[in-house]
């Protein structure tokens, strides 16, 4: 299976900052790279897509760049609403495998 | 607007199969570029892709879990469906369906259920 590393794991931020989430593949994976934003009890929403084609109906706060093994999330100014659980997934091959979350927290 | 809503039992017993369905409304499941998946969370975890089936009714399953998996679709009442057998308390989770959509190639999940959770329990 493919292995997807997120970092960091949980990070805290004041609202209109910049924030960087990063995901790295155990192998190259082209741009099959999706994100997603889970808020608690709630399904995953999907925020991006190949790496970096904004979901309709997203903010265009969040962007995604990368190709390969490196790809980042990237939300340009932070929002009190953006306060979530961050996952990235590849969908380069089956099994389709998350990595393990980064939780975003508003200062 | 797609919507999808899983249904099934809350409580398994160990051993027991665990069968849960998800029923589509909004788009048929015999159409389009779709693949309709499975995917579970258990409490405080991250997530896990369980396995999918396609419109034309081939699967793909998770290896980890695929000697106990099995995903059907009735495209008469618009639903697919999840078993998983002998199931044990690891298997404990929120269990969420979901649409892949393929178009341009890409797959990724772009509508879920709001999830059920099923507890393993005797």
């Amino acid at each position: 299976d493919i292995q997807m590393t997120q970092s960091p794991s949980s990070l805290s931020a004041a609202v209109g900052h910049r924030v960087t989430i990063t995901c790295r593949a155990s192998q190259r994976i082209s741009s099959y790279l999706n994100w997603y934003q889970q808020k608690p009890g709630k399904a995953p929403n999907l925020l991006i897509y190949a790496a970096s084609s904004l979901q309709s109906g997203v903010p265009s706060r969040f962007s995604g760049s990368g190709s390969g093994t490196d790809f980042t999330l990237t939300i340009s100014s932070l929002q009190p609403e953006d306060s979530a659980t961050y996952y990235c997934q590849q969908s380069y091959k089956t099994p389709y495998t998350f990595g393990q979350g980064t939780k975003l927290e508003i200062k | 607007q797609v919507q999808l809503q899983e249904s099934g039992p809350g409580l398994v017993k160990p051993s027991q199969t665990l069968s849960l369905t998800c029923t589509v409304s909004g788009g048929s499941i015999s159409s389009g570029n779709y693949y309709w998946s499975w995917i579970r969370q258990p409490a405080g975890k991250g997530l896990e892709w369980i396995g999918r089936i396609y419109t034309s009714g081939s699967t793909t399953y998770n290896p980890s879990l695929k000697s106990r998996v099995t995903i059907s679709e009735d495209t008469s009442k618009n639903q697919f469906s999840l078993k998983l057998s002998s199931v044990t308390a690891a298997d404990t989770a929120m269990y969420y369906c979901a649409r892949e959509n393929d178009n341009l190639g890409h797959d990724r999940s772009d509508y879920w259920g709001q999830g059920t959770l099923v507890t393993v329990s005797s």
